[in-house]
């Protein structure tokens, strides 16, 4: 049974870049969720896909966007990159109409370093 | 909006004791209570849950307590080994379909063989 995998494992981009992160959901699941984690800290729930449109966002600003693909995998796209947005990214997968619809599966991440 | 925080931000047991780690929320609303294990370099693993309906839930050397009222839950875990070693996180959530979950900022544990 696999698992969430996300790519890229690492990227290290410049200041004003944009970059593209991608995440496929564990089998049989629906639902892509997006959280950045920086250093030293929880996870921040960036914004939830199912049926290929944004059901919920965090507070993120519009230069983090996504999108879902009929096979449900996800991308989670930041335009414009800031220092601070050197963290490690988090793909969470759910199955909507499950008997736990909230139990989420994370990926391993995508560790992105900004210079 | 939902916030939670998690007690103590590093927590360090000899091999064999128990260890407890707390977490309080702020949205009555909440009714679903993950917690998560991550290991370096990985993405964070459930370990176990609780749903609002239920005061407390055992899964071999790890429990989970919740209480409603005072709005805290609780992670234990018995007979530590070393590879227990890790940051654990405590989350609440909503149990909708557009549920998404708010995260203490962990607890690194290290247990001493």
């Amino acid at each position: 049974d696999a698992g969430v995998t996300q790519s890229p494992t690492h990227l290290i981009k410049t200041r004003g870049q944009q970059v593209t992160l991608r995440c496929s959901p564990k089998s049989g699941h629906d639902t892509v969720s997006w959280y950045q984690q920086a250093l030293g800290q929880g996870p921040q729930f960036i914004f939830q896909y199912y049926e290929e449109e944004e059901r919920q966002r965090g507070n993120f600003p519009d230069r983090f966007s996504g999108h879902q693909f009929p096979n449900y995998s996800s991308e989670l796209n930041v335009n414009a990159l800031l220092l601070g947005d050197s963290a490690l990214y988090l793909c969470a997968s759910s199955l909507v109409g499950a008997l736990n619809t909230d139990t989420q599966y994370f990926g391993p991440g995508t560790r992105l370093t900004v210079l | 909006g939902e916030n939670v925080e998690q007690h103590p931000s590093t927590l360090s047991v000899q091999e064999g004791d128990s260890a407890v780690i707390k977490c309080t929320y702020s949205d009555s609303a909440s009714n679903y209570f993950p917690w998560y294990k991550q290991e370096l370099g990985k993405g964070p693993q459930l370990i176990i849950d609780i749903r609002s309906n239920v005061g407390e839930k055992k899964d071999q050397r790890i429990a989970v307590t919740l209480n409603k009222t005072a709005k805290h839950f609780s992670l234990h875990i018995t007979e530590t080994q070393p590879e227990d070693s890790a940051v654990y996180f405590c989350a609440a959530s909503i149990n909708t379909n557009a549920g998404k979950s708010t995260f203490g900022d962990g607890t690194t544990l290290t247990v001493k063989p």
